[in-house]
């Protein structure tokens, strides 16, 4: 079971509006620790999407964004394309009693009906 | 544009020791701003970090895998090393290096994967 959690899969039309919740605690996203998402394509590595809860690296469309309040993140894709069909990951860091480790959320598979 | 490639046995007997070799070209590995890590993926699965190291040597592994794995760097090469031993099935993963952005822990930067296969 991952520290960050996010929903399996969610869908959408091409155009539509998709978000993917990643869900933490007190102890990394709400720690102030920044939050990432990969997208992975099928059978290719995860590549960097947002960075710094917020930011696109060059390259990546303004139809991704993201978001954070509290100790829940969100990854916001517009006008939703069949090629955005991937799995999405969110990752932090997280400090506790046994040390720190960085952190993935388990996934979601996005579906573009 | 720095690239990483991984590199190492894609089938590893049970009980055995996994060695995997990440090269890293077009920049050094000794720029001091980055860590460079390993992660994992087991087949359908997400993603599971494992360990990363800095180029002056400090390394940091997931607690749940700190027993049986050990990174090292070897600046003069431009690569970086991982082994995991005393593996079992529950090994088998497409294992990934990657560039870790020191401070944000971003992973900016990943090599295409490589698929190692625990089995007799």
């Amino acid at each position: 079971q991952s520290v960050l959690t996010q929903p399996p899969s969610v869908s959408g039309a091409p155009g539509q509006r998709v978000t993917i919740s990643c869900t933490g605690s007190n102890s990394n996203i709400g720690a102030g620790y920044d939050v990432h998402w990969y997208q992975q394509l099928p059978g290719t590595a995860p590549k960097l999407l947002i960075s710094g809860n917020n930011n696109r690296p060059s390259g990546v469309p303004d139809r991704f964004s993201g978001s954070k309040s509290g100790t829940s993140a969100s990854l916001a894709i517009t006008g939703l394309q069949a090629e955005d069909e991937a799995d999405y990951y969110c990752q932090s860091y997280d400090t506790n009693l046994s040390g720190s480790d960085v952190i993935f959320g388990g996934g979601t598979k996005l579906t573009v009906l | 544009q720095v690239q990483l490639r991984e590199s190492g046995p894609g089938l590893v007997k049970p009980s055995q020791t996994l060695s995997l070799t990440c090269s890293v070209s077009g920049g050094s590995i000794s720029s001091g701003s980055y860590y460079w890590s390993w992660i994992r993926q087991h087949p359908g699965r997400g993603l599971q970090w494992i360990a990363y190291i800095h180029d002056s040597g400090s390394t940091y592994y997931n607690p749940s895998l700190r027993s049986r794995v050990t990174l090292s760097v070897d600046s003069s090469k431009n690569q970086f090393s991982l082994k995991l031993r005393s593996v079992t099935a529950a090994d088998t993963a497409v294992y990934y290096c990657a560039r870790v952005a020191r401070g944000v822990y971003r992973f900016d930067t990943w090599g295409q994967g490589t698929l190692v296969t625990v089995s007799s």
